[in-house]
């Protein structure tokens, strides 16, 4: 399965809001409410910022967001930060225990 | 603490076979999947594989199909993903990846903790 398109960047000044969109079909994103968002600095590890398309993990502060409209997931970041600098990745559940990411978004702070 | 520590860097040529192991700790083994997700230089994030280490069930990415396959070994709760007839396109990096809730849990397929990587290098 292709990688869910997502812009390839996506920018905004401190204290600003961005969001990223993610493209699904009615396979996967439309199909299941099992989207998830993760964030990576280049060379560390990925970290998981929202889950269940809505959620946020302990510890992930609540200016990042989620939504879903259809067979379109997106991410907000409000009140931009220079360490939400970062690659931006969606997931979604495509059935039969199989995922398909998203291809990725540079957040740049500007 | 959680942790998911790989096999060190292969250097593989084309048509070889590939091992990486993926030694699990801090946790009940038993009780989360574990994810293989690979990531191609100058490339986004590709999943791969997922195993209940549970019931040693795994399911493959479709590209992948009869080229891959997980095992695990409970005893030293270690998950092996062998990778056969290696492309060049194969070369990347690959991340065990816990998943985020307990099987117990309702799964959203998300992933939480991840091992430090492992690079591939298919070159002739």
């Amino acid at each position: 399965q292709s990688a869910l398109p997502q812009p390839p960047s996506v920018s905004g000044s401190p204290g600003q809001s961005v969001t990223i969109s993610c493209s699904g079909t009615s396979r996967d994103i439309g199909n299941y409410d099992y989207v998830s968002w993760y964030q990576h600095h280049p060379g560390k590890a990925p970290k998981l910022m929202i889950y269940g398309v809505t959620k946020r993990p302990s510890g992930v502060p609540d200016r990042f967001s989620g939504s879903k409209s259809g067979n379109m997931a997106s991410l907000t970041i409000s009140g931009l930060q220079a360490d939400d600098e970062a690659d931006y990745y969606c997931s979604s559940y495509a059935g039969g225990y199989s995922l398909v990411f998203g291809s990725g978004t540079k957040v740049s702070v500007l | 603490q959680v942790q998911l520590l790989q096999s060190g860097a292969e250097v593989k040529k084309p048509g070889a076979s590939v091992n990486i192991s993926c030694k699990a700790s801090g946790y009940s083994f038993s009780n989360y999947y574990i994810y293989w997700v690979r990531q191609a230089p100058g490339q986004g994030l590709e999943w791969t594989a997922i195993i209940n280490p549970n019931t040693d069930s795994a399911k493959y990415a479709q590209r992948l199909q009869g080229r891959v396959s997980l095992t695990r070994d409970m005893s030293t709760t270690t998950v092996y993903l062998h990778l056969s007839s290696l492309r060049f396109d194969d070369t990347a990096v690959y991340y065990c990846v816990r998943g985020h809730l307990p099987l117990i849990s309702f799964q959203y397929y998300s992933l939480d903790v991840w091992g430090q990587g492992t690079a591939v290098t298919v070159s002739s």
